[in-house]
C-alpha cells in the first residue's frame, strides 16, 4: 500500500524550531519529487515547499523562504522539513504529498504537475 | 502575486449537477496551468480527484469531471450524493517551481 506518514508536529514558541518528517512506503521513493502543503486552522491549503527526486531542485513559498528547509534521505525513504524562526502564522497541519511531474501514456510522456498521494498530516502550533 | 479564485460556497440538491470554478484574479486559466482538484472533508487529508484539467484520479467516480469553461478551470459533479459534501480545492502550477491553491469551495448537498 502506498503510504505517507508525517510526524514531528508539536507546540513550539515563536522564534523556535521544529523538524517534520514524512515516512514513505509502498513505492520507489527515490523516483518521485515530494512536497509539503499546509493548512492553517479553518483555512485553505497552501503549498509550502518542493524537492526533486535527487534533491537537485528545491523551491519554497515566499512566506517560508529563508526560514524553512526541505530535504530528503532516499536511503531512508524519508522527507523532512526543517522549520526555523517559527511564527504564529506558521500554525497549521502540515501534509507531505507525492508529486507527479509527468505520467506515461502509451509511449508518450505527458506532463501533469499534481499532488497524487497525501499523508494524514502533522499539527504544528506556534504559541507562547 | 498570483491569486486563484474559487466560489466560497455552493449548494446542490441530491442528484443534481453543480459546477465549481477555478479562476485567476488576472488572466485566464489554460491547460498549461495543469489544473488539479482535491476533495477534503473535515479532519481528513485531501483526496486527489482530477489532474491535468480533466483526468480522473484512480478510483474517482465518473460523476466527477474536469474541464476548462471559458477562462476558468471547472469541476462538475453530476448526480451529487450526500457524501460529496466537502471542501473542494483547485491548484494551478504557475511555473518556476510554484503552485497556487484556490481558497476552496465548501459544497453543501441538501
Amino acid at each position: 500500500e502506498v503510504q505517507l506518514v508525517e510526524s514531528g508536529g508539536d507546540l513550539v514558541q515563536p522564534g523556535g524550531s521544529l523538524r517534520l518528517s514524512c515516512a514513505a512506503s509502498g513505492f520507489t521513493f527515490s523516483s518521485y519529487s515530494m512536497t509539503w502543503v499546509r493548512q492553517a486552522p479553518g483555512k485553505g491549503l497552501q503549498w509550502v515547499s518542493y524537492i526533486s527526486s535527487s534533491s537537485s531542485d528545491m523551491y519554497y513559498a515566499d512566506s517560508v523562504k529563508g526560514r524553512f528547509t526541505i530535504s530528503r534521505d532516499n536511503a531512508k525513504n524519508s522527507l523532512y522539513l526543517q522549520m526555523n524562526s517559527l511564527r504564529a502564522e506558521d500554525t497549521a497541519v502540515y501534509y507531505c504529498a507525492r508529486y507527479r511531474r509527468n505520467v506515461a501514456k502509451d509511449i508518450v510522456i505527458l506532463p501533469v504537475h499534481y499532488f497524487d498521494i497525501w499523508g494524514q498530516g502533522t499539527t504544528v502550533t506556534v504559541s507562547s | 502575486q498570483t491569486v486563484v479564485t474559487q466560489e466560497p460556497s455552493f449548494s446542490v440538491s441530491p442528484g443534481g449537477t453543480v459546477t465549481l470554478t477555478c479562476g485567476l484574479s488576472s488572466g485566464s486559466v489554460f491547460t498549461s496551468y495543469y489544473p488539479s482538484w482535491y476533495q477534503q472533508t473535515p479532519g481528513q487529508a485531501p483526496r486527489t480527484l482530477i489532474y491535468n484539467t480533466n483526468t480522473r484520479s484512480s478510483g474517482v467516480p465518473d460523476r466527477f469531471s474536469g474541464s476548462i469553461l471559458g477562462n476558468k478551470a471547472a469541476l462538475t459533479i453530476t448526480g451529487a450524493q450526500a457524501d460529496d459534501e466537502s471542501d473542494y480545492y483547485c491548484v494551478l502550477y504557475v511555473g518556476s517551481g510554484s503552485w497556487v491553491f484556490g481558497g476552496g469551495t465548501k459544497l453543501t448537498v441538501l
